[in-house]
């Protein structure tokens, strides 16, 4: 059964530091992986998708990388902001048409 | 970009009343949509997945006579919570499985906060 982990937990920074969210997974076989951020109380914004057969994506300031063999990804942050505070999940797709298995997120939090 | 609109995005409601929460796609056609329920500080979990025009296939220890999944066109899918109790109480958010071009991704609603009092 994929599981999915997300380390750390909960993550605090002061404002303009770069930072890395890990995520791993026991099943290597997936689909493809997004990033996804929450707000408290809110729905999900997908931040980056990743197909299994691609290696990194970027958008702004946000990185992911997947590295399927080894059952992992991260999602690197770069000069973060407060805006950036948010819950941070993780979730891979195992195949076509199959739902999505969430992690449980790093919750971040930036200072200014 | 695909959007799913979800409402009510909250609700309280009494014990022993039903819920129903909808989730319409608004520029799309959702021939699949996943439900899935999210307990405080802890992941999201799925709980059926409904095709339009069939019936919800239900996760393991989801009873399906509680959470009636409705997904009766290519637009609308309904989630009603039937005699909730405060052990329902939790964020229900709904996914629609899009496609653009080879890429295979998910488009959420906002989600409804539900509480049973």
């Amino acid at each position: 059964k994929q599981e999915v982990t997300q380390i750390p937990a909960a993550l605090s920074v002061p404002e303009g530091e770069n930072l890395v969210l890990n995520c791993s997974f026991t099943d290597s076989a997936i689909y493809n992986l997004q990033w996804f951020r929450q707000d408290p109380g809110k729905g999900l914004t997908s931040l980056l998708l990743i197909q299994s057969s691609q290696r990194e994506q970027t958008s702004g300031r946000l990185n992911a990388s997947l590295d399927k063999s080894s059952g992992r990804s991260t999602l690197y942050i770069a000069a973060s902001q407060p805006g950036d505070s948010a819950t941070y999940l993780c979730a891979v797709r195992i195949q076509a048409g199959t739902a999505l298995i969430f992690g449980k997120g790093t919750t971040l939090s930036v200072s200014s | 970009g695909a959007v799913v609109s979800q409402h009510p995005s909250w609700v309280i409601c009494k014990s022993g009343t039903s819920v129903k929460i909808e989730c319409r796609s608004l520029d799309f056609q959702a021939t699949t949509m996943f439900w899935y329920r999210q307990f405080p500080k802890q992941s999201l979990m799925l709980m059926a997945t409904s095709n339009e025009g069939s019936k919800a296939t239900y996760e393991q220890g989801v009873e399906k006579d509680k959470f009636l999944i409705n997904h009766a066109s290519l637009t609308l899918s309904t989630l009603t919570v039937t005699s909730a109790h405060p052990e329902d109480s939790s964020f229900y958010i709904c996914s629609a499985s899009t496609r653009t071009g080879q890429v295979d991704g998910y488009t959420f609603g906002s989600g409804t906060r539900l509480t049973v009092v």
